[in-house]
């Protein structure tokens, strides 16, 4: 079945500066690839998402790319305000499937 | 509003008595699933539902069990809890197909079994 994992598992960045987190996944075959926000005591938020038909999206400070050939894909955040402070978690899923598989999660921090 | 949510959002309980967390949704979702977060695991899928009556298992069903009877609850089920289900739990839903929509999440159930 499909795993994927994600790395750093914590990652610290100076507010205003950029932050990039990434994920590996196995199956060949997957197609769909978002990524979701947890913030404190809340449950997890789509921020972006990504299918295998295009290498990039971005939306304002947001941006996901894709490599299909490597197989893993990458949450950029720019410009990062203390808001960005969350628990970031990576997941793909294909045609037909009944789940999406998450990565572990990485915790951001954005320092003032 | 589109709402997902779960009750009770925090409980402590004691091994082997009965529980259930509830789970409500009402956006119409015909996918309902459950997950359970722990640190350095991520979500772990429990069990799923495509429809009403159609239930199947997940990544991690051992000990849990579910039912829907009606397309807007998915109550989750311990029987027989134990120390090993202490974690934090999400119900979601999602439209089909579920690649490609977006998954719902409830704001979570902070489980502890002593």
């Amino acid at each position: 079945g499909e795993n994927v994992e994600q790395h750093p598992s914590t990652l610290s960045v100076q507010e205003g500066d950029s932050a990039v987190i990434k994920c590996t996944y196995s199956d060949s075959a997957s197609n769909y690839f978002p990524w979701y926000k947890q913030e404190l005591g809340k449950g997890p938020q789509l921020i972006i998402d990504i299918r295998s038909n295009v290498g990039e999206k971005k939306d304002q400070r947001i941006a996901v790319t894709l490599n299909k050939t490597a197989k893993h894909f990458s949450l950029h955040i720019t410009e990062t305000q203390p808001e960005d402070s969350a628990v970031y978690f990576c997941a793909a899923s294909k045609e037909g499937a009944q789940k999406l598989v998450f990565g572990q999660g990485t915790r951001l921090t954005i320092n003032p | 509003e589109a709402q997902v949510t779960q009750n009770p959002r925090y409980l402590i309980t004691v091994t082997g008595k009965k529980l259930t967390v509830t789970c409500s949704q009402n956006m119409n979702h015909e996918y309902m699933s459950w997950y359970r977060q722990d640190p350095g695991l991520g979500l772990r899928q429990i069990y799923y539902s495509m429809n009403v009556e159609v239930t199947d298992k997940g990544d991690v069903p051992e000990g849990y069990k579910v039912s829907r009877k009606e397309k807007r609850n998915f109550p989750l089920i311990l029987e027989s809890p134990s120390p090993n289900q202490t974690s934090l739990y999400f119900c979601a839903s999602s439209s089909q197909p579920l690649s490609g929509n977006t998954i719902y999440f409830g704001e979570g159930s902070w489980l502890t079994v002593v």
